[in-house]
């Protein structure tokens, strides 16, 4: 039982590049989630997912898209990489919003 | 939207001393809890603690939803206590974790 798996751990990409931060759970748990937490900062919320096919934005989505096509996977893709992009992406998934969150290792993202 | 304020912003304590975190929101909420992100940036489950008292071993958490605060207590803080201390809710009719703005302690030998 892995929990929660993020690919890559770490990434350098320059500005207008394109990107999908991967992300996959074997818990089978409906909701998942997607922050970003900028250096001394808190997390921010992205975009969330109650189950396949259902997807919804959070505090901060302007720059980003999300799927799912499964349970288990939630990309995040990234189509025009700014510098302001540059956070550490931190996917998670729960059974509901009732339950306690698992959060995966994380991706350092550097936009340059 | 829901506000999550966390105090103090930053602690720094001797070892084996004690503390306090809080957590004060702005709503009522259905899910809240505690994380703890190590140096290495890794976030570490504390508690699930939508209401009541919890214990785990040298840390123990308090949520009184009635009043919307939650209290996060570390007894004889180690160095390995050191890190940065979040609480996340969910408010109610919400599916959305929203977090306060963590709590960044620093334990000295």
């Amino acid at each position: 039982n892995a929990g929660v798996t993020q690919t890559p751990k770490f990434r350098i990409l320059k500005i207008g590049q394109s990107m999908t931060l991967q992300c996959t759970q074997d818990m089978n748990h409906n909701y998942m989630y997607w922050y970003r937490q900028d250096p001394g900062m808190g997390l921010k919320l992205i975009y969330y997912s109650v189950g396949a096919g259902i997807t919804d934005k959070g505090e901060v989505p302007n720059g980003y898209n999300v799927s799912r096509s499964t349970t288990e996977d939630f990309p995040l893709r990234l189509e025009l990489a700014a510098p302001s992009q540059t956070s550490v992406y931190f996917c998670a998934s729960s059974p509901s919003p009732l339950h306690e969150q698992y959060f995966g290792p994380g991706t350092r993202l550097t936009v340059t | 939207g829901i506000q999550v304020e966390q105090s103090p912003p930053d602690l720094i304590l001797q070892e084996g001393a004690n503390s306090t975190l809080r957590c004060n929101f702005s709503d009522s909420v259905n899910n809240l809890q505690w994380f703890h992100q190590n140096p290495w940036g890794q976030l570490i489950n504390l508690f699930y603690i939508p209401s009541g008292t919890k214990q785990n071993g040298r840390l123990s958490a308090t949520t009184v939803a009635t009043e919307r605060y939650s209290l996060l207590y570390i007894s004889s803080s180690q160095t390995t206590d050191s890190g940065v201390y979040f609480c996340a809710v969910v408010a109610s009719g919400t599916y959305k974790y929203i977090f306060g703005t963590g709590t960044r302690l620093k334990v000295l030998a």
